[in-house]
């Protein structure tokens, strides 16, 4: 079965600085989801890509999938506290299966003003 | 478009008893579904609905779990003589259509089993 890893587990970065946050997966990914989630709260959509090298932006967010498609990138330029949140990865199951999400573990972000 | 609607919010319950927790999803989704979450962890993965059909079931649903969506619109998630392994936040999430489609999700029910 697929599953994702995300790095780092958790980052701590001083407003105004620059971060990456990857998701990998063992095997190819048809359909690559981020989201945001603050503490106690539901999870908040950001991006979907599908394409090999594909890249979304969203205000200071960008998000990459990669030419093989087995890794994401997600980047934040010029941090704010309210960037500080839990980023999932989540990708489609299968090629052809549009049944359900599966999600990485998370990656905590706090930014210090 | 109001969201995805989960009640209650929060729910603590003595081992043993019974809970249940509502979902009402976005009104022209046709696809529900149910994660688990626990501290520090991703959601995983319980089971999903397109109308009022289960089409899938995790392992992790044991027969102590059951969840039903008549009629398509709301569904209800059952924990039969829960267990302090249950604590966790249950998350609802919706979909528009068959396909490639982002989840649209609630802000779950944390459940606590003392």
């Amino acid at each position: 079965s697929q599953e994702l890893e995300q790095s780092p587990q958790s980052l701590i970065v001083q407003e105004g600085k620059n971060l990456t946050i990857n998701c990998t997966s063992s095997k190819t990914l048809y359909g690559l989801y981020w989201y945001k989630q603050k503490y106690g709260e539901g999870l908040i959509f950001l991006m979907m890509l599908q394409k090999g090298g594909e890249e979304k932006s969203h205000e200071k967010i960008t998000a990459k999938l990669d030419e093989k498609k087995q890794q994401s990138s997600l980047h934040i330029t010029a941090s704010q506290p309210s960037h500080a949140g839990i980023y999932l990865c989540g990708a489609d199951a299968g090629k052809t299966s549009y049944d359900k999400v599966i999600f990485g573990p998370g990656t905590s972000l706090s930014v210090i003003p | 478009d109001t969201g995805v609607s989960q009640n209650p919010r929060h729910k603590i319950t003595k081992r043993g008893q019974n809970v249940t927790f509502r979902c009402d999803p976005i009104s022209e989704h046709n696809r529900l579904y149910w994660y688990r979450q626990t501290l520090g962890q991703g959601p995983e993965f319980l089971t999903y609905f397109q109308n009022e059909a289960q089409l899938e079931k995790s392992r992790l649903l044991s027969d102590r779990f059951s969840a039903e969506r008549p009629k398509g619109s709301f569904s209800t998630l059952e924990i039969q003589r829960t267990e302090q392994g249950d604590s966790a936040m249950y998350l609802c999430a919706s979909s528009p259509r068959s396909g490639r489609s982002p989840l649209h999700f609630g802000n779950g029910t944390r459940l606590t089993v003392t």
